[in-house]
């Protein structure tokens, strides 16, 4: 059983508007969060984290909120600009070596 | 700089075939990790290693073996190939230890069909 979930394969959203992708996790152990971009043909890479100590990071048109109660974290781009359309994966971690990917979520920012 | 370099690209094997997937990294990581993408899966998970001659099992490390008897390299063998194990492949890399944000740095990628 996936113990992070994306539970929205896909999003669409306008050039200038926000976009919010969901991720829901079920271990209570996980401790570390992380955002990954992902372009076709091409490896993820990083984008954001945050520890479960806070729950807001912030950096430039990127903000991770986390809900430790709820077991859920966002992540809010703001403005989405058209470079932003990939496919988005959340990852959660109790350590630092162990780290528990959700199935992804396509945004498409439509100019 | 080559960060994190996989090769083959693009691999077709017959059931039963063996091969090994090569990972190379110059960053100087101790941490570095195999994942396979499938769709609707995301990413999973394989073996990972804490340094070198350190290693262990991920969620799913059934049919694949690994080694690493250097930092800059963690190869993944496939030792008798079978069609379950068509996916795209992905080594990581991280800093480790105290140094450690979590961060990881993925390679492009290893597409590997088994007919």
């Amino acid at each position: 059983d996936q113990q992070v979930k994306q539970n929205s394969p896909s999003l669409s959203v306008q050039e200038g508007r926000i976009s919010i992708l969901n991720c829901d996790y079920t271990n209570s152990m996980f401790d570390y969060f992380l955002w990954y971009k992902k372009y076709p043909a091409e490896g993820p890479t990083f984008l954001i984290s945050i520890s479960s100590i806070k729950d807001k990071n912030e950096d430039g048109r990127f903000t991770v909120f986390l809900n430790k109660s709820a077991k859920h974290l966002s992540l809010h781009i703001v403005p989405s600009q058209p470079g932003d359309s990939a496919v988005y994966f959340c990852a959660a971690s109790p350590l630092f070596y162990k780290f528990y990917f959700g199935s992804g979520t396509k945004l498409n920012v439509k100019p | 700089n080559a960060g994190v370099t996989q090769t083959p690209k693009f691999q077709v094997l017959k059931t039963g075939q063996s091969m090994t997937l090569q990972c190379a990294q110059d960053m100087n990581h101790e941490y570095m990790s195999w994942y396979r993408q499938d769709p609707g899966m995301g990413l999973r998970l394989i073996h990972y290693s804490v340094g070198a001659g350190i290693t262990d099992q991920g969620e799913v490390p059934n049919g694949y073996n690994v080694s690493r008897s250097t930092t800059e390299d963690f190869p993944l063998r496939l030792l008798s190939a079978a069609p379950s194990q068509t996916s795209v492949y992905f080594c990581a890399s991280s800093l480790g230890g105290a140094q450690n944000t979590g961060e990881l740095f993925f390679g492009e990628g290893s597409r590997l069909t088994v007919l």
